[in-house]
């Protein structure tokens, strides 16, 4: 198995434009979850999902931030407009339903590192 | 709400020299609790978990851990460090939906930065 899949790695923008990050999760996972890590506040969960359904948003900064997931094998993060502030590591996550406490536990993607200017 | 907490933010060690790294965790039932290493430019990787039965936990790379619920920690620890172990280090604590289903949620502490000395 390939692992979770992000894209792009590195994502360098102008402020005010439209950002979309990508992640293909492990086939199989039915969870879901987008973290944004910073120097000042660490690992932040922003949304996860699962089987496709949005779950949990509680953690999405504000409404330039909106996440997607149309099929078991896709979502997307987008930030529209972006900002300085946004500039972080993004980081997506998936994680296989508890059938059985040795099931669990996330696989991380290596992330996507973004520069806002 | 579950909260963890690492109080050491930069940890130096001598390679060779044993390693303890601490986390404690608020939380009002038997946590899941997980500890992931990050090393420079990649993802987390997860080291090891407790979720019930024995307190001492083996994890990959020679890591273990150990739950005590008196103090409500879970502490990382490694007897002798390698240099390839420089790398920042996060805890973390899952909680159970209401039916014991499903641990969707993680929750990480602010992470350790280890540096290891030749």
């Amino acid at each position: 198995d390939a692992g979770v899949i992000q894209s792009p790695r590195h994502e360098v923008t102008e402020m005010g434009q439209e950002v979309t990050l990508r992640c293909k999760p492990i086939s199989g996972h039915d969870y879901l979850f987008w973290y944004r890590q910073t120097m000042m506040r660490g690992l932040e969960l922003l949304i996860y999902f699962n089987n496709n359904v949005p779950i949990d948003d509680s953690g999405m900064p504000e409404d330039r931030f909106s996440a997607k997931m149309p099929n078991a094998s896709f979502s997307t993060l987008k930030i529209q407009p972006s900002e300085p502030r946004d500039s972080a590591v993004y980081f997506c996550a998936s994680s296989l339903i508890w059938q059985g406490a040795q099931n669990y536990g996330y696989t991380f993607g290596s992330g996507t590192r973004l520069t806002v200017v | 709400a579950q909260s963890v907490t690492q109080p050491d933010i930069h940890i130096t060690v001598s390679e060779g020299a044993s390693l303890e790294l601490r986390c404690n965790y608020s939380y009002g039932a038997t946590p899941y609790l997980f500890w992931y290493v990050q090393s420079p430019g990649q993802g987390l990787q997860l080291l090891l978990k407790y979720f019930s039965g024995d307190t001492l936990v083996q994890g990959i790379k020679g890591f273990e851990a150990e739950f005590k619920r008196s103090q409500s920690s879970f502490n990382l620890r490694k007897p002798s460090v390698h240099w390839s172990d420089a790398a920042e280090y996060f805890c973390a604590v899952g909680q159970p939906n209401a039916g014991g289903t499903s641990y969707g949620k993680l929750t990480f502490g602010q992470g350790t930065i280890l540096t290891v000395h030749p």
